[in-house]
């Protein structure tokens, strides 16, 4: 099965520079590579997510880059906000499905005013 | 609307004593999900259900069961608690099979 790691497990940067968040993924078969932010007490919510068929995609202050020759993936926050202090997770699953995404150990983003 | 909403939000329980994790969605998603969320391991699916009257194991249905009553609700039952089933529980609804998941806000459950 698919098998995804994720580094670093803790992040700290002062606000208003800028964080990466690094994937790895196993199974060439894997096409959608979606980003997961979860706040304190809460439960995670996407923020991004790229296709196969794409090697970049942005969203404001955040983008996400995809590597399928390397099999990696990696979030890119810009300009960072205490706002942005969270557990983020990548994910990766084949055919896009909901069904078989296995989920990154998460990286607890801590931005310092 | 309310989204995703699980009951209860915190639970102890003694080993051997059983419980129901209820969750309900009112978006009118069809697929609907139990992964449990453990430090250093992310998130894994423990069942899932593509729409009422249906459910499939994930990755880690062992000490489980599952019922999906209606569109709505997806209930997961701890038949006889262990120690080792001590996490955090988040039920995730999703249109279809594929694409966005969307989380309830968690039932963090500690057995004794």
């Amino acid at each position: 099965g698919e098998n995804v790691e994720q580094h670093p497990s803790t992040l700290s940067v002062q606000e208003g520079d800028s964080a990466v968040i690094k994937c790895t993924y196993s199974d060439s078969a894997s096409n959608y590579f979606p980003w997961y932010k979860q706040e304190l007490g809460k439960g995670p919510q996407l923020i991004i997510d790229i296709r196969s068929n794409v090697g970049e995609k942005k969203d404001q202050r955040i983008a996400v880059t995809l590597n399928k020759t390397a099999k990696h993936f990696s979030l890119h926050i810009t300009e960072t906000q205490p706002e942005d202090s969270a557990v983020y997770f990548c994910a990766a699953s084949p055919s896009g499905s909901a069904r078989q995404l296995t989920f990154g150990s998460g990286t607890q983003l801590t931005v310092l005013p | 609307n309310a989204g995703v909403t699980q009951t209860p939000k915190f639970q102890v329980l003694k080993t051997g004593q059983s419980m129901t994790l209820q969750c309900a969605q009112d978006m009118n998603h069809n697929s609907m999900y139990w992964y449990r969320q453990d430090p250093g391991m992310g998130l894994r699916l423990i069942y899932y259900s593509a729409s009422e009257g249906t459910t499939d194991k994930g990755e880690v249905p062992n000490g489980y069961n599952v019922s999906r009553l209606n569109k709505r609700e997806f209930s997961l039952r701890l038949e006889s608690a262990a120690p080792s089933q001590t996490s955090v529980y988040f039920c995730a609804s999703s249109v279809g099979n594929t694409g966005e998941l969307f989380f309830g806000e968690g039932s963090r459950l500690t057995v004794l």
